[in-house]
C-alpha cells in the first residue's frame, strides 16, 4: 500500500479481555517496529522484526504482550488479559531495511482504551 | 540505561522566528539520528536525518546539527509557521540493537501567529 496501515484505529475493551492489533507495512519493507505511546509521552519501543531474523522483543513490558509477523508482511500485536495501564496509542512503523540512513514510516496508530 | 532525551519540553515562538529544538543522547555507539514531527492524532512523520559521519544536514527550512563530542543533536526550523506547531521527537539508531530506534520524550512547539 501507499503507507503503513493499522487497524482498528480505535479499540475499547474491558479489563481482562484479549485484544489484537494489526499492522500492514509498506510493501517491500523488511523491517517492522511496534511502539507504544501514552498520553503526552514519547514512544516506548516494544518489538522489532527484521526479515527472517529472530525479533528483538526486549521492549515487551510483560508476557501478556506478544507479536508475530506472518510471511514477512502483516504483523499482529496481541495483548492478553488487558489492564488499564495498557491504555495507550500503539504505533507501527516499517522501513526498507535496518541499516543507518533508512527512515521508518509510521502508521496512524491504534488507540487502545481499557475500561 | 541508554536513552535519548530533550532539554526543553515546550517551546513557544512567534510566526516568522527561527526555532531550535535540542536533544541529548547517551549512546555513543549511535550512528544514525532522525527528527520526527507528530501532529495531534497522527503518527510521527519523518523530517530529516543525519548520519554520525556528518555534523550538519540541511533540508527545506530545517537544519539538523550533530555534535558527537557532547552527544547533542538539534533541529533548527527557519521562519517558523503555525503549521509547524507539533511535538518533535529525536530518535537514534545503533549500538547494541542495530535496528531499534530509541525516541526521546518530545518537545511541544507552539507557533503563535
Amino acid at each position: 500500500g501507499a503507507g503503513v496501515s493499522q487497524s482498528p484505529s480505535n479499540k475499547v475493551t474491558e479489563k481482562g479481555k484479549d485484544v489484537e492489533l494489526r499492522c500492514d507495512p509498506i510493501s517491500g519493507h523488511t523491517a517492522l517496529y511496534w511502539y507504544r505511546q501514552s498520553l503526552g509521552q514519547g514512544l516506548e519501543f516494544l518489538i522489532y522484526f527484521q526479515g527472517n531474523s529472530a525479533p528483538d522483543k526486549s521492549g515487551l513490558p510483560s508476557d501478556r504482550f506478544s507479536a508475530e509477523r506472518t510471511g514477512g508482511s502483516v504483523s499482529t500485536l496481541t495483548i492478553q488479559r488487558t489492564q488499564q495501564e495498557d491504555s495507550a496509542v500503539y504505533l507501527c512503523a516499517s522501513s526498507l531495511n535496518r541499516g543507518p540512513g533508512t527512515e521508518a514510516f509510521f502508521g496512524q496508530g491504534t488507540r487502545l482504551t481499557v475500561v | 540505561g541508554e536513552s535519548v532525551g530533550l532539554h526543553l519540553p515546550t517551546l513557544s515562538v512567534q510566526e516568522g522566528d527561527n526555532s531550535i529544538i535540542n536533544c541529548a543522547y547517551s549512546n555513543s555507539a549511535s550512528d544514525y539520528f532522525i527528527w520526527y514531527k507528530q501532529e495531534s492524532g497522527k503518527g510521527p512523520q519523518f523530517i530529516i536525518d543525519i548520519r554520525s559521519n556528518m555534523d550538519k544536514r540541511q533540508g527545506q527550512r530545517v537544519t539538523v546539527l550533530l555534535n558527537k563530542t557532547v552527544k547533542h543533536l538539534s533541529l533548527q526550523i527557519a521562519a517558523t509557521q503555525p503549521g509547524d506547531s507539533a511535538v518533535y521527537f529525536c530518535a537514534e539508531r545503533g549500538g547494541t540493537s542495530y535496528g531499534k530506534l530509541t525516541f526521546g520524550q518530545g518537545t511541544i512547539l507552539t507557533v503563535h501567529p
